[in-house]
């Protein structure tokens, strides 16, 4: 089975330019979620979707992030314009049921 | 607020010997617990997690975790800790909706030969 798709892997841009990541869920798994991991911290839920539904979006600053999943699959991660604090690992997971499936992350450096 | 708390930055220990990483929980209702594990460069392997049952909780590479209650507690416990399992570990709830997941701040573990 394969896992959870991301790209790209690093990115490094500098502030106030605009950057995008993509995530490819595992097949059949309804659920997509957005982390952003700073750090020395944990992972921070940013998005969650449902299909291509948003389930909760609270903690996204929806000033300068947006996210989609229009056909209920893939999803992109947009931030613009970017802060040096968004300086972080950018995780995307999948599930089915109660069990979230990660993928190895896009690390961006805001300089 | 829903939080999840891992007081220990680091924990060593010798190859051979028996190892714990503690994490409690501040979540209304009765959460779903997990363990993960996070290599450098890698995303998070799910390790294990409890739902509901037995307290003892059985997981991959010979890693168990106890849930109490009571101390609203799910420690990561593994009898003979590997050189291999040096990694950073992260307890996870989930939230009070019962939908994504509240990680706690990580949990270095470095096993010494």
């Amino acid at each position: 089975e394969a896992g959870v798709a991301q790209s790209p892997r690093y990115k490094i841009i500098e502030k106030r330019q605009s950057v995008a990541f993509w995530c490819n869920p595992i097949s059949g798994h309804a659920t997509l979620y957005w982390y952003q991991q700073i750090l020395g911290q944990g992972p921070k839920l940013l998005i969650q979707f449902q299909n291509n539904g948003v389930v909760d979006d609270s903690q996204l600053p929806k000033d300068r992030f947006s996210a989609e999943r229009l056909k209920g699959v893939d999803s992109t991660l947009k931030i613009q314009p970017a802060k040096l604090e968004d300086s972080a690992v950018y995780l995307c997971a999948s599930s089915l049921d109660n069990e979230q499936f990660f993928g190895p992350g896009t690390r961006l450096t805001v300089l | 607020a829903q939080s999840v708390a891992q007081p220990e930055d680091q924990v060593n220990v010798a190859e051979g010997n028996p190892l714990t990483v503690k994490c409690t929980y501040s979540v209304s209702g009765n959460p779903y617990l997990f363990w993960y594990v996070q290599y450098p460069n890698r995303g998070l392997q799910f390790l294990l997690k409890y739902i509901t049952g037995d307290n003892l909780v059985k997981g991959s590479y010979g890693f168990e975790a106890e849930f109490n209650k009571s101390q609203t507690s799910f420690h990561l416990k593994k009898p003979s800790a590997l050189v291999s399992d040096s990694a950073l570990y992260f307890c996870a709830s989930t939230n009070q909706a019962g939908t994504a997941l509240i990680f706690g701040k990580g949990t270095t573990l470095s096993v010494s030969s």
